[in-house]
């Protein structure tokens, strides 16, 4: 079975200042990773994922994210905040094979002070 | 190409009531998967199309649930008997064969 952990509910940072976001997976196969980025009322747009290969992986919107297999961590990071990055981030987990279902994590409510 | 269209974006029911969802998947992509969204939690699976053929459903998906997607197009799902407990996003997605989701906008329930 695989598993999802954000660390920290909720997470708050000024304009400009550097956003982190935890999450740590737990899989019995090698996994595909995935964050995706969630506005009130809508669903849910891809920021970047993670199949094979490079282990830094960089998304939209200026996000990247490094998969560490020794951690089992795939953390997403930004250098400089901006206010329209307030949203709920979520980091999934799928296995390669078979449907490929994704097993999210709770998510991370980002909010932006000026 | 404009991307997965769920229908409604939002619904009121009364408990008891008969409710059903649409999805419209992007064209080329064969699979096509429903989620469950409750207030402050992440998308839980529910089921999964390779086509027209429902490959793998959540225990979640019960009895009350069921989800066709007949010659391999547009996805409906159904709730028999709403539950003041299936209040939620309901999210599809479709695929390609390969990685990479594209969700719709999803559907609001409320049942009173």
């Amino acid at each position: 079975a695989q598993s999802v952990t954000q660390l920290g509910s909720h997470v708050s940072v000024s304009e400009g200042a550097l956003v982190l976001l935890r999450c740590n997976y737990s899989s019995s196969v090698p996994p595909y990773l995935f964050w995706y980025v969630q506005y009130p009322n809508q669903g849910l747009q891809l920021l970047l994922k993670y199949t094979t290969g490079a282990t830094l992986v960089k998304g939209i919107n200026g996000f990247e994210a490094e998969f560490k297999k020794s951690e089992t961590s795939f953390h997403l990071t930004k250098p400089s905040a901006h206010m329209s990055d307030a949203a709920e981030y979520f980091c999934a987990v799928s296995d390669p094979q078979g449907a490929q279902k994704l097993v999210f994590g709770q998510g991370t409510r980002l909010t932006i002070n000026p | 190409d404009t991307g997965v269209s769920q229908d409604p974006r939002h619904k009121i029911t009364k408990r008891g009531q008969n409710v059903t969802f649409r999805c419209d998947p992007i064209s080329e992509h064969n699979r096509l998967y429903w989620y469950r969204q409750t207030l402050g939690q992440g998308p839980e699976f529910l089921t999964y199309f390779q086509n027209e053929a429902q490959l793998e459903k959540s225990r979640l998906l019960s009895d009350r649930f069921s989800a066709e997607r007949p010659k391999g197009s547009f996805s409906t799902l159904e709730i028999q008997r709403t539950e003041q407990g299936d209040s939620a996003m309901y999210l599809c997605a479709s695929s390609p064969h390969q990685t990479g989701y594209t969700f719709g906008s999803g559907t609001r329930l409320t049942v009173v």
